[in-house]
C-alpha cells in the first residue's frame, strides 16, 4: 500500500518555541491531507483539513494561529505548533488521501513541551 | 453530527481465544465504517472497511466485522487470536459523502496473553 511518512517521530522543545512537523506521501500525490491530535487514553480528534494550494479548513475549537498548516505541494503538508506550551504536548498524526479516496496514515509525531 | 463509541477501553484475552471488540455509531445519514489498528510504536493501519454491499467484511489476517444498521453497530471479531494481534484498535465512521473526515472512537487496547 501507499506510504505516508511523518517527521520527526519525537520532538522535545522548550515552552515558547515553535515546532514544525512534516507529513509526506512517498509514492502518491495527495491533494488532501488531514491532521489529527490524540491525547493520552483518548480518541483521535480531527484538527484540520489541508488542501494543496489553498488554506486549511480548521475544525471548531482549533486555533488557526496556533496550529499553522501549509500544503505547498502534492506530497507535503506541514503543521507548525507556534509558541508551544506544555498543554500542546500530544501525539499528532497526519493522513493523506490518494487518487481513489483511500486514506493512509503517518506514523505519528509525539510532541513534548517542557 | 456523527459519533463513535467503543464500549471497552481494554480487552485482555488468552491466545487462541475468540474476541469481540464492540463499536456503536450514531449518524443522521448513511455511513462508511472502518476499523484501524495501531501496533506498538507504529502508525495507524486500515484493518477493514464497510462502504456498501455485503454487511460482513473481512481482513486478510482473520478479523471480520458486521455492519448492523438496526443496532447501529460495527463490532470486530476474530475466532482465535494470536499474540501478534496485541494492539490498539480504533473504530471510525464517515457520515454522508464527506469522504476523509473520519470520526474515531476512543480506542480499545487488545492484549493477548500466552
Amino acid at each position: 500500500g501507499a506510504v505516508v511518512s511523518q517527521h520527526p517521530s519525537r520532538v522535545i522543545c522548550k515552552s515558547g518555541t515553535s515546532v514544525k512537523i512534516e507529513c509526506r506521501s512517498l509514492d502518491f500525490q495527495a491533494t488532501t491531507m488531514f491532521w489529527y491530535r490524540q491525547f493520552p487514553k483518548q480518541s483521535l480528534m480531527l484538527m484540520a483539513t489541508s488542501n494543496e494550494g489553498s488554506k486549511a479548513t480548521y475544525e471548531q475549537g482549533v486555533e488557526k494561529d496556533k496550529f499553522l498548516i501549509n500544503h505547498a505541494s502534492l506530497t507535503l503538508s506541514t503543521l507548525t505548533v507556534t509558541s508551544a506550551h506544555p498543554e500542546d504536548s500530544s501525539f499528532y498524526i497526519c493522513s493523506a488521501r490518494d487518487g481513489v479516496g483511500e486514506l493512509f496514515f503517518g506514523e505519528g509525531s509525539r510532541l513534548t513541551v517542557l | 453530527a456523527q459519533s463513535v463509541t467503543q464500549l471497552d477501553s481494554q480487552v485482555p484475552v488468552f491466545e487462541e481465544a475468540p474476541v469481540e471488540l464492540r463499536c456503536n455509531y450514531s449518524s443522521s445519514v448513511s455511513v462508511y465504517l472502518f476499523w484501524y489498528v495501531q501496533y506498538p510504536n507504529q502508525g495507524l493501519q486500515l484493518l477493514l472497511k464497510y462502504l456498501s454491499g455485503s454487511t460482513l467484511v473481512e481482513s486478510i489476517n482473520g478479523f471480520e466485522a458486521e455492519f448492523n444498521k438496526s443496532q447501529t453497530s460495527f463490532h470486530l471479531r476474530k475466532p482465535s487470536v494470536h499474540i501478534s494481534d496485541t494492539a490498539e484498535y480504533f473504530c471510525a465512521v464517515i457520515g454522508g459523502t464527506s469522504y476523509g473526515k473520519l470520526t474515531f472512537g476512543q480506542g480499545t487496547i487488545l492484549t493477548v496473553h500466552p
